[in-house]
């Protein structure tokens, strides 16, 4: 079965610095798509960065960028000059490719605060 | 930006009541999910709906829950008898796809509280 660990229940970073969030997953699957959501206080879960299993380059958005290690199945995001309001909780989550299969396995989660 | 919008933000019941959380999802999106966080627990999938049915279901849908499209823009999650366990935060989403390439956009989420 497919299970996603995130290790890091906290974090912290100074405003403007950088920091990583650990993630690692299972899976015997070879055709997958892995994400990172942000959940603020508002609640609603947003998609922050998305990457193919098939793909060897690692995905960046702005900020967000992965380092995506197949072999190793980690899947750790870094956010780069942290801003205010970055703070929030960071859900690493699974995918797999079966169909219309959309049954996302989620981590548990990693709440970042970020210090002014 | 269209937005998934769920109603309401906070239900309390109690045992044994049924529940019906609502859920409006984006307007051209054509898959709808619910899935569940349970205070301190994983974020955990409990059912995607496609053309007007269930395309797939987890263990923990069982029968005292039901989902419905009553008209093109509600998506609702019925739970016909609540239970302490069923106490969480319920989210729903949906995309344009049904594939991983395309992106699942959620709601604020419903927190239930059963007494």
């Amino acid at each position: 079965a497919q299970t996603v660990t995130q290790s890091q229940p906290e974090m912290s970073v100074q405003e403007a610095e950088t920091v990583t969030l650990s993630c690692t997953y299972d899976t015997s699957e070879s055709d997958y798509y892995l994400f990172w959501y942000k959940q603020p206080p508002s609640r609603q879960m947003i998609l922050v960065i998305r990457q193919e299993a098939y793909k060897q380059q690692n995905a960046t958005e702005n900020r967000f960028s992965v380092n995506f290690q197949k072999a190793a199945k980690s899947f750790s995001l870094k956010i780069s000059d942290s801003q205010l309001g970055d703070a929030a909780m960071y859900f690493c989550a699974y995918g797999y490719n079966a169909g219309n299969n959309r049954k996302l396995i989620w981590g548990l989660g990693t709440s970042l605060a970020v210090n002014p | 930006e269209p937005e998934v919008t769920q109603t309401p933000s906070h239900q309390v019941t109690q045992m044994g009541q049924e529940v019906i959380l609502r859920c409006v999802p984006i307007s051209n999106h054509l898959y709808f999910y619910w899935y569940r966080q349970i205070l301190g627990q994983k974020v955990e999938f409990l059912v995607s709906f496609y053309n007007n049915e269930i395309s797939e279901k987890s263990e923990i849908f069982d029968d005292q829950f039901s989902v419905e499209r009553p008209d093109g823009s509600n998506f609702t999650l019925k739970i016909r008898s609540t239970k302490l366990e069923d106490s969480a935060m319920y989210f729903c989403a949906s995309s344009l796809g049904g594939g991983n390439n395309s992106p699942l956009h959620f709601g604020n989420g419903t927190r239930l509280t059963v007494t």
